[in-house]
């Protein structure tokens, strides 16, 4: 079963404006991940949050981390339309061999 | 793509027939995944390998079988090819950190 749940399924919004994403989650953790998928092709890795952090950033990207309510958030900031894609948030359930996957957030950035 | 090749990359075939889907990596990794992808249900595994020979099964594996002669190579075979196979299929290889994975192009797979 999945561990990883985004809200919403999905997203539209206008080219410039914010983009926020969630995840909750429901066991331990040592890290949890964001990927991005754009259409018809694999998953590629955006940015990774240890457990012992609360915020972090990359680029437009900020994510944050609550392990008390087991959520995290992606915000991407200034959106373009190339940021149209699917976002996964992934869990490591405390482990480090396998990744759980959630359903994702499609992302439709409008010009 | 971290060196990831799928092959084939599409495939149509019938039920009840044998399929096998290939995996490549040139970098030298330990671990090797094997996920499948459908409407609703996200990214799920079937298998996973962290070595030659050594492999385990993931959330989905009933139906498939995973092989691992060589460290390059990661082999998915469907030993009898149902109409619920049909998905995209995705390898992955578990990166130098040790967490994120890096994903191959997808093997887009029908079964009629």
């Amino acid at each position: 079963s999945q561990q990883g749940e985004e809200d919403p399924q999905a997203l539209s919004i206008q080219e410039g404006e914010n983009a926020t994403m969630n995840c909750s989650y429901k066991t331990s953790i040592n890290n949890l991940q964001w990927y991005r998928q754009n259409s018809g092709r694999g998953l590629v890795h955006l940015i990774l949050i240890r457990s012992n952090e609360r915020e972090k950033h990359s680029g437009r990207l900020r994510v944050t981390l609550d392990t008390s309510k087991k959520s995290s958030s992606l915000l991407i900031t200034a959106s373009r339309a190339a940021d149209t894609a699917s976002y996964f948030c992934a869990t490591d359930g405390g482990g480090s061999e396998k990744l759980v996957f959630g359903k994702g957030t499609k992302l439709t950035v409008n010009p | 793509d971290a060196g990831i090749t799928q092959s084939p990359r599409h495939k149509v075939t019938e039920t009840g027939t044998p399929v096998t889907l290939r995996c490549h990596q040139t970098e030298n990794h330990r671990y090797m995944y094997w996920y499948r992808q459908d409407p609703g249900h996200g990214l799920r595994l079937i298998h996973y390998s962290y070595g030659v020979k050594d492999t385990d099964k993931g959330e989905v594996s009933d139906g498939y079988s995973v092989s691992r002669s060589k460290t390059e190579d990661f082999l998915l075979t469907l030993e009898s090819a149902t109409s619920s196979q049909t998905s995209v299929y995705f390898c992955a290889i578990r990166g130098p950190s040790g967490a994120e994975q890096f994903f191959g192009p997808g093997t887009r797979l029908t079964v009629l």
